[in-house]
């Protein structure tokens, strides 16, 4: 079945404690992304790669770091997370990015709390 | 900086009835999509449509791109409660082979039995 899968779905931890979450494709996308969902503000970008070892910032990166080193895989890092990171998460992929017509597939999201 | 409006932020009807939902913004986009998102999942793509006034069907879901490419709506026809759930509009912008994918906040659409 092709899918995108975050993991993990819910996280609860403290201020300052470096966490990572997963994103995993199997369909061969070449461009992945991780958005941040928030009541009222909508799905924004915050990093992107438009293949292996090609990442670009989104639309809000402060504080997040990411890395391209499979085509599978696409990882998301809080270094020092903090409570203003407390949100949804999503990984989506694309066969191809910048294209008019391509459809992004998502994750089912991870649930982040920085208490 | 740009302006996306999705209208109204939410909705809450009884089944059985029509509603329609807008994207509307001042900027002229390549195409728009439309995604469905439920509670706990993560947007699902609806449809796509890149020519102005261009309209598709998905069953009972109509989807209109507006003549000048600013704007789109969704009409459902006798809702159900299956169409529960978060509307995104996330229309293109750009030339060639660079068009940046941009999100309104979306309809909260709940359909009662």
């Amino acid at each position: 079945e092709a899918q995108v899968t975050q993991n993990p779905r819910y996280l609860i931890t403290v201020t300052g404690k470096k966490l990572t979450v997963t994103c995993s494709q199997n369909m061969n996308h070449e461009y992945m992304s991780w958005y941040r969902q928030d009541p009222g503000l909508g799905l924004r970008q915050i990093y992107y790669s438009m293949n292996v070892e090609v990442t670009d910032k989104g639309d809000v990166p402060e504080g997040y770091k990411v890395s391209r080193k499979e085509k599978r895989n696409f990882p998301l890092i809080l270094e020092s997370p903090s409570p203003n990171q407390t949100s949804l998460y999503f990984c989506a992929s694309s066969l191809s990015g910048p294209r008019r017509d391509t459809e992004a597939f998502f994750g089912q999201g991870t649930r982040l709390t920085v208490v | 900086t740009q302006l996306l409006e999705q209208s109204p932020q939410f909705l809450s009807i009884q089944e059985g009835e029509n509603l329609t939902v807008y994207c509307n913004s001042s900027s002229v986009f390549s195409s728009l999509q439309w995604y469905r998102q439920e509670p706990g999942e993560g947007p699902v793509l609806l449809v796509t449509v890149v020519t102005g006034g261009e309209v598709k069907k998905l069953k009972r879901l109509t989807f209109q791109f507006g003549d000048a490419r600013k704007d789109s709506s969704l009409h459902i026809t006798a809702a159900q409660p299956g169409d529960t759930g978060l509307y995104l509009c996330a229309p293109r912008k750009g030339v060639d082979s660079n068009y940046q994918l941009i999100w309104g906040a979306g309809t909260k659409l709940i359909i009662k039995p």
